[in-house]
């Protein structure tokens, strides 16, 4: 994962609370995604991109919303935090990079984001 | 809902010994992939598996695929403690660019 970057990479915060989670990325990789990981669920897809300015919900985005103004770089807002939304949050890239062949093939990970909301 | 599940969820051998995860999935798909994570890390992809393919090998591992009954194999062989890990299962349906659906994930733990 040493081309994306998930910042912060742990985050305290309190319930009511706007919460900004970033993924950047230096591969260049068309498609970008949000994943939380919580106990007994697996992973499970937030939000996901297709391109700048190109944004789709995935099975779990209620109370949250993302921003792609950059092919590098994928935000994560949650407006107003709840204590549900204590997780860890992983950023994805695929599809192969910008401008040459897709691949629908494997997605590549960032280290995570540890968020607690009090 | 989780489209892929594993079974078991944890399980425990010695070193040297031959691992096998199970999964079982709902709905069609366009291929099947596994990943490993260690604790405190983010996922690793392993080796992908195509909905025309059955069989698949990579280094140590053995993929299966049978899309008759919806299921895939994952079989780790002359296991190694570096093994140890969480490995999760993960269908992708949409075309490859609407995001994976994960199972909840097989536990391992390699006793040395």
């Amino acid at each position: 994962d040493a081309g994306i970057t998930q910042s912060p990479r742990h985050k305290v915060t309190e319930t009511g609370t706007p919460v900004t989670l970033r993924c950047h990325q230096t591969e260049n990789h068309r498609y970008m995604y949000w994943y939380r990981q919580d106990p007994g669920h697996g992973l499970r897809l937030i939000h996901y991109s297709y391109g700048v300015k190109d944004t789709d919900k995935g099975e779990v985005s209620d109370g949250y919303s993302v921003s792609r103004s950059k092919t590098e770089d994928f935000l994560l807002t949650l407006e107003s935090a709840t204590s549900s939304q204590t997780s860890v949050y992983f950023c994805a890239i695929s599809g192969g990079v910008v401008g040459g062949p897709r691949f629908y093939n494997e997605q590549f990970f960032g280290p995570g984001t540890r968020l607690t909301v009090l | 809902s989780q489209q892929g599940e594993e079974d078991p969820q944890a399980l425990s051998i010695q070193e040297g010994e031959n691992a096998t995860m199970n999964c079982s999935y709902k709905t069609s798909i366009n291929n099947l992939q596994w990943y490993r994570q260690n604790s405190g890390r983010g996922l690793v992809h392993l080796i992908l598996i195509r909905s025309n393919e059955r069989e698949k090998h990579s280094g140590r591992l053995r993929v299966t695929l049978d899309t008759s009954k919806k299921s895939s194999s994952l079989l780790i062989t002359a296991s190694r403690a570096a093994d140890t890990a969480s490995y999760f299962c993960a269908t992708d349906a949409g075309g490859g660019a609407d995001g994976l659906t994960f199972g909840k994930g097989t536990h391992l733990i390699i006793q040395p």
